[in-house]
């Protein structure tokens, strides 16, 4: 099955700055592959995806790009605030199923003011 | 966009009894649910696929016999929780989408507490 690996486990930047945060997978034939937001006790929103026919795709102040060659993906948030800290979860979804969502273990991003 | 509605959003039980958790696409047909459980602090792991009429299919190492899944409907799958003990603690969550590799729409979670 899928195996989806995300790095950092944390990540603290400072208000105004960039965060990063990347994500492997395993599965060549996944071929969509979704961003989700998760605040404290709530559920994950979706804030950007992308498929594996496109190299990158930008929404306001976040971005995500895609390496299928070396099944790497990863999310750019650009001029944090505070209210982008939340935990953040990448995932990849198998190829021709009904959303069957494997999801990468997350990212507590932290911004600090 | 799309609603998943998830029923009840908190509950706690007694060790042995069991506990049932809906599942309800309000504005759209699910053929295929997904149920997760996520510990504190943990990611979001797949428990089952839940197939409008016929059986879910679990992942490896879920009890299908502990975890009972139900989809009545196309808009309406259940998940019981038999037998419930405090390891059974933890935040459920379902999931579902219209269509093929669109987005995948939460309820909004269940935290079930077995004391």
């Amino acid at each position: 099955g899928e195996n989806v690996e995300q790095h950092p486990s944390t990540l603290s930047v400072q208000e105004g700055d960039s965060a990063v945060i990347k994500c492997t997978y395993s599965d060549s034939a996944s071929n969509y592959f979704p961003w989700y937001k998760q605040e404290l006790g709530k559920r994950p929103q979706l804030i950007i995806d992308i498929r594996s026919n496109v190299g990158e795709k930008k929404d306001q102040r976040i971005a995500v790009t895609l390496n299928k060659t070396a099944k790497h993906f990863s999310l750019h948030i650009t001029e944090t605030q505070p209210e982008d800290s939340a935990v953040y979860f990448c995932a990849a979804s198998s190829a021709g199923g009904y959303q069957k969502v494997t999801f990468g273990t997350g990212t507590k991003l932290q911004v600090i003011p | 966009g799309a609603v998943v509605s998830q029923h009840p959003s908190r509950v706690i039980c007694k060790s042995g009894t069991s506990v049932k958790i809906e599942c309800r696409s309000l504005d759209f047909q699910a053929t295929t649910m997904f149920w997760y459980r996520q510990f504190p602090k943990q990611s979001l792991m797949l428990m089952a696929t839940s197939n409008e009429g016929s059986k879910a299919t679990y992942e490896q190492g879920v009890e299908k016999d502990k975890f009972l899944i139900n989809h009545a409907s196309l808009t309406l799958s259940t998940l019981t929780v038999t037998s419930a003990h405090p390891e059974d603690s933890s935040f459920y969550i379902c999931s579902a989408s219209g269509q093929p590799n669109t987005e995948a729409f939460f309820g909004q979670g269940t935290r079930l507490t077995v004391v």
